[in-house]
């Protein structure tokens, strides 16, 4: 069974850089595509991007500019820099697993971690 | 992009209560859709994939079906534990992208 957990600091300076990791168990993160969401406080769900097994990567068009999605297949890990952040980047963020190459739904997701932006 | 929209945005039911959850698609999503539950402080749970297929362990109390444009979630029989949000989500065309929720509350 693939389980996911991210972490990185919980508190980012406005005009920082977000920057979290998620760490992939019981499976190969060479083996699937990954992808992170996000849900700001008391709303609905984000999709941020994407990284294939090879490394190839896609990005929703308005974050495209400050986001980068990696991965670190020595460590089982894939991770998100986010640069520039304002209070609207403000959310809990999750990373999941995509189903496959050809249907990009989330089949398994990690726990979420809350990302609050502020002075 | 494609714009989700589910209907109603709340919905008052009660145990036992067979509720049905609607999502439309700005423009065709053929079968390419997924439905997702979320319970408060946790991740979302993926119920059901390609519109009408059950996801491995969930109850068959569930269930998907539309193509095109119009989608529904079925909860035959509500159990207290499916009082949670449900969201869809559409794959069949970048960027991918969520309904904005339905919240399943106690009447």
């Amino acid at each position: 069974q693939v389980q996911l957990q991210e972490s990185g600091p919980g508190l980012v300076k406005p005009s920082e850089t977000l920057s979290l990791t998620c760490t992939v168990s019981g499976g190969s993160i060479s083996s699937s595509y990954w992808s992170w969401i996000r849900q700001p406080p008391g709303k609905g769900l984000e999709w941020i991007g994407y990284i294939s097994s090879s490394g190839y990567t896609n990005y929703i068009p308005s974050l495209e500019s400050r986001v980068t999605i990696s991965l670190d297949t020595s460590k089982n890990q894939f991770s998100l820099r986010l640069t520039s952040v304002t209070a609207a980047d403000t959310a809990v963020y999750y990373c999941a697993k995509v189903q496959s190459n050809w249907a990009y739904y989330f089949d398994h997701w990690g726990q979420g971690t809350l990302v609050t932006v502020s002075s | 992009d494609i714009h989700m929209t589910q209907s109603p945005s709340t919905l008052p039911a009660s145990v036992g209560d067979r509720v049905t959850i609607s999502c439309r698609a700005s423009q065709s999503i053929d079968n390419w859709l997924a439905w997702y539950q979320q319970k408060p402080g946790r991740a979302p749970k993926l119920l059901i994939y390609k519109a009408s297929s059950l996801e491995s362990g969930v109850p068959s109390s569930f269930s998907g079906s539309g193509s095109g444009t119009q989608f529904t979630l079925t909860i035959s029989s509500l159990q207290p534990d499916d009082f949670a949000t449900y969201y869809c989500q559409q794959y069949h065309r970048f960027p991918y992208s969520f309904g904005q929720g339905t919240k399943l509350e106690i009447k």
